[in-house]
């Protein structure tokens, strides 16, 4: 099986840079995504990682150690349209997709 | 390019009464997927096509729940008989395949249906 697990929740300011953890276990892993949900809508694409490493895109980026089995997303400049449930999801090579709870981000001014 | 529709967008029915939900993917996409969202969880996955074809469904309560998807396109999802605990809101969702990394696992998700079983 897998197993995800992510903070329930974090606060952050307006300007400032926050990080969202994610930890997993899991067989066949694919890569893993990062999806942005706000509250009352359908989630959205972030950011997909594969390799190790950093992968950025504008204001957001997304790390992955394999080794590890961590991931991080990166939020710099917090605005207040920042604030929305982030989602960590493991993707395995039978192209399934295993969500975790996400970690809702709630920006102050 | 259209995204993923789904009807309705909320459905209100008492307990043991039977309801049904449908998903038109985007156009192109082999494999659809029906999620189900608890408030405060994140979407658990009920089945996955690949064209009109199962690929999982091992979390889907087979007693009360069923899906199909006819000529590989659109899908609908039944409960019968609903239970309390069914209430959550469906996200169907879609991709372009599988196995194939950011192009085509990235999953497009539709706007979802709000079940509330009273």
């Amino acid at each position: 099986g897998q197993n995800i697990d992510q903070p329930t929740e974090m606060t952050a300011t307006e300007g400032a840079i926050v990080q969202i953890n994610c930890t997993y276990q899991t067989s066949g892993f694919n890569g893993l995504f990062w999806y942005q949900q706000h509250a009352g809508e359908a989630p959205t694409f972030l950011s997909y990682n594969v390799l190790d490493g950093l992968e950025e895109k504008g204001r957001f980026s997304s790390f992955l150690s394999r080794s590890k089995g961590y991931s991080y997303l990166l939020l710099k400049e917090l605005q207040m349209k920042d604030s929305a449930s982030y989602l960590c999801a493991v993707n395995t090579n039978a192209g399934k997709s295993t969500f975790g709870d996400g970690t809702t981000l709630t920006v102050k001014p | 390019e259209a995204g993923v529709a789904q009807s309705p967008r909320y459905k209100i029915i008492e307990k043991r009464q039977s309801v049904a939900f449908w998903c038109n993917p985007i156009s192109g996409h082999a494999t659809l997927y029906w999620y189900q969202q608890i408030l405060g969880q994140g979407p658990k996955l009920l089945i996955q096509f690949q064209n009109n074809g199962v690929v999982d469904d091992s979390q889907l309560p087979k007693d009360r729940f069923s899906a199909e998807r006819l000529k590989g396109v659109d899908s609908t999802l039944k409960i019968q008989p609903a239970k309390l605990e069914d209430s959550a809101v469906y996200l169907c969702a879609s991709s372009l395949g599988i196995g194939g990394g950011i192009n085509t696992d990235t999953q497009y998700f539709g706007p979802g249906t709000r079940l509330t079983v009273l």
